[in-house]
């Protein structure tokens, strides 16, 4: 079965500070990733996502993230944060194939703190 | 245009109650997908529904039921209500069935 797994449940970070939030998934085909921002009490923002081709991705808000086939992993990335940045982070993978074709599988997000 | 439209935004029902939830898509999208997410968590697949078809059913017990008309919007039933049940229901919508974009969700809170 499909899984993600993102390490950091809270991070905390200054203002003008880069960012890297980790994601690690399983899944048994070529993933379809996605990234999503929640703020609170709100529905979730697609940031970005990667089907295939150029494995670093670009999205909205500065946001990029790079998918490592070799470390199953989808991390995502910011040189300059900006305190409009304080959220919840969801990295996720969808299930191309077979039953429950479209199913998403969330990891359990990380929050985003960031300082002054 | 509009986005993904959930109504209500907030709903507080009484244990053992059923409840209905709604979602309108994107003009144009034919897949719409419902999710629970319980504060603390990311969200959990319940169902997708694909040209008013049930495309995948996640694991919720039977309580919870799905439905998607031929404008494409959808209805979410719960019925015999738990306080577990308390949680922001998101549903989404995709053309092709695979990228998707999320509404505000329906705070559902059971007492």
């Amino acid at each position: 079965a499909q899984s993600v797994t993102q390490p950091d449940i809270h991070i905390t970070v200054s203002e003008g500070a880069s960012l890297e939030l980790r994601c690690n998934y399983s899944y048994g085909a070529t993933p379809y990733l996605f990234w999503y921002v929640q703020s609170p009490g709100q529905g979730l923002q697609l940031l970005l996502k990667y089907f295939s081709g150029d494995t670093l991705v670009q999205g909205i808000k500065g946001f990029e993230a790079e998918f490592k086939r070799s470390q199953s992993s989808f991390n995502l990335r910011k040189p300059s944060v900006h305190w409009s940045d304080a959220a919840e982070y969801f990295c996720a993978v969808v299930n191309a194939g077979g039953t429950s074709y479209g199913k998403l599988t969330f990891g359990q997000g990380t929050i985003l703190t960031v300082h002054p | 245009d509009a986005g993904v439209t959930q109504s209500p935004t907030h709903l507080i029902k009484t244990r053992g109650q059923q409840v209905t939830l709604r979602c309108s898509p994107i003009s144009g999208h034919k897949s719409v997908s419902w999710y629970q997410q319980v504060l603390g968590q990311g969200p959990q697949f319940i169902f997708q529904y694909y040209e008013k078809e049930e495309r995948g059913r996640g694991n919720f017990p039977d309580r919870f039921s799905a439905r998607q008309f031929p404008n494409y919007s959808s209805e979410l039933n719960v019925n015999a209500l738990l306080l577990g049940d308390s949680a922001l229901y998101l549903c989404a919508s995709s053309f092709e069935g695979i990228g998707y974009t999320f509404g505000s969700g329906t705070r559902l809170t059971v007492v």
